[in-house]
């Protein structure tokens, strides 16, 4: 455990409303992430952040945004969100020492 | 970007038996490598990890080996169970950078 909440675990939204995906961690890890998992692409980078205020694009960041106003907080915004957009998504920290990093149980995002 | 590929999809091994689950890696400069374990409707779970200046690492059950001079790791994971049945996801870093994943093998263990 990991002590990373993810929320909500599913949602189903229609095309062109926004949606804001919430990561929650409780032990103060600096470094964040967001990945998406889709069929035959495994765990690609959204975004990721490395302390309050202060986060970088992945590989795969058009039509994301994120937000880290508080440590323990990192969230997730499609602005306006597409059908490429179903997926699944995991939030990850990782701990200050050490390269491993530890991820959440996702959350089930359909887009409509 | 670097990729990194697994050799087969999907692997079925007899209960009991030893599994073996292989990586390639395209960047020579990777310093780290990493196996996680995720299980239906879960998120991918860390099994065990190796640097480069390893050649082998073991633990419970699993044993993951690397060879730099073919850029390849593998974990193995020894007397199967049930439970090990998941896809297998490995993944490398160079220098504290971003992971880079590969797609996945499913492993199922047949009774």
């Amino acid at each position: 455990d990991a002590g990373i909440t993810q929320s909500p675990r599913h949602k189903v939204t229609e095309t062109g409303t926004p949606v804001t995906l919430r990561c929650h961690q409780t032990e103060n890890h600096r470094y964040m992430y967001w990945y998406r998992q889709d069929p035959g692409h495994g765990l690609r980078l959204i975004h990721y952040s490395y302390g309050v205020k202060d986060t970088d694009k992945g590989e795969v960041s058009d039509g994301y945004s994120v937000s880290r106003s508080k440590t323990e907080d990192f969230l997730l915004t499609l602005e306006s969100a597409t059908s490429s957009q179903t997926s699944v998504y995991f939030c990850a920290i990782k701990p200050r020492s050490g390269n491993t990093i530890y991820f959440g149980e996702g959350s089930w995002l359909t887009v409509v | 970007g670097e990729s990194v590929g697994l050799h087969l999809p999907t692997l079925s091994v007899q209960e009991g038996d030893n599994s073996i689950i292989n990586c390639a890696y395209s960047n020579s400069a990777s310093d780290y490598f990493i196996w996680y374990k995720q299980e239906s409707g879960k998120g991918p779970q860390f099994i065990i990890d190796i640097r480069s200046n390893m050649d082998k690492r073991q633990g419970q059950r699993v044993t993951v080996l690397l060879n730099k001079t073919v850029k390849h790791h593998s974990l193995q994971i020894a007397a199967t169970q049930p439970g090990d049945s998941a896809v297998y996801f490995c993944a490398e870093e160079f220098g504290n950078e971003k992971l880079t994943f590969g797609t996945g093998t499913r492993l199922t263990i047949i009774p």
